[in-house]
């Protein structure tokens, strides 16, 4: 069955740093989404992506905050200066089509720990 | 978003039947319910749909009441592996994100 790939599985970095999480999503889906999950916490929408723009973004999806898919097959969520409260785990998810009898698939995320 | 309401948690005897409730009384009709899980330490998973008619698929079996104000997600024989926290959320055609509740943790007893 396909997947949502991400690396790093795991990420360490030192407040003030910027951070890149990477996504693989399938291949012939066309909408994408960053989530994230703060330890003991709800999922939370972060931002959508279509057509090579932000389709949505959140109040938490603040200037820190960026996407490209640079290469049609990558999709990227740039933290340009972390914060320890952006330790979280991410995750991604991908769409085929906005349509009644699809369901989103998320990767398994990525855990970044902001110290 | 339209709110739903599940229990916090819930426990269930290996390979038998569950039941996992969810209410949303203040749907609209173009509310679409949908079932997601998450197991530990994964992200979460699709696991069915539906508008206004029951839906079966391999992973498990959607009922909707006739009001539309609840759903239950039927899990047919429940294995270890089912062990998650389970969504309820409902979503407009055509809305492109999920708001996450709470849901409901599912713990089955060997």
């Amino acid at each position: 069955e396909p997947e949502v790939t991400q690396t790093p599985s795991h990420q360490v970095t030192q407040m003030g740093q910027e951070v890149i999480l990477r996504c693989v999503p399938i291949s012939n889906h066309l909408y994408f989404y960053w989530y994230r999950q703060i330890l003991g916490q709800k999922v939370e929408f972060l931002v959508s992506f279509y057509n090579n723009e932000i389709s949505e973004k959140s109040e938490i999806f603040d200037d820190q905050f960026s996407v490209e898919r640079p290469d049609g097959s990558n999709f990227t969520l740039k933290i340009r200066s972390t914060k320890l409260e952006d330790s979280a785990m991410y995750f991604c998810a991908s769409l085929k089509e906005v349509k009644a009898n699809y369901g989103y698939t998320f990767g398994s995320g990525t855990r970044l720990t902001v110290v | 978003d339209a709110k739903t309401t599940q229990p916090n948690s819930m426990e269930s005897n290996e390979e038998e039947p569950v039941h996992l409730p969810c209410n949303h009384s203040t749907i609209s009709g173009t509310d679409y319910i949908h079932w997601y899980r998450q197991l530990p330490s994964q992200g979460p998973e699709y696991v069915i749909h539906g508008l206004t008619s029951n839906v079966n698929n391999r992973m498990a079996s959607l009922a909707i009441a006739e009001d539309r104000k609840s759903s239950t997600l039927i899990l047919h024989r429940a294995t270890l592996r089912d062990a998650a926290v389970y969504y309820c959320i409902l979503s407009q055609f055509g809305n492109e994100k999920l708001t996450f509740g709470t849901g409901t943790r599912l713990t089955i007893i060997p």
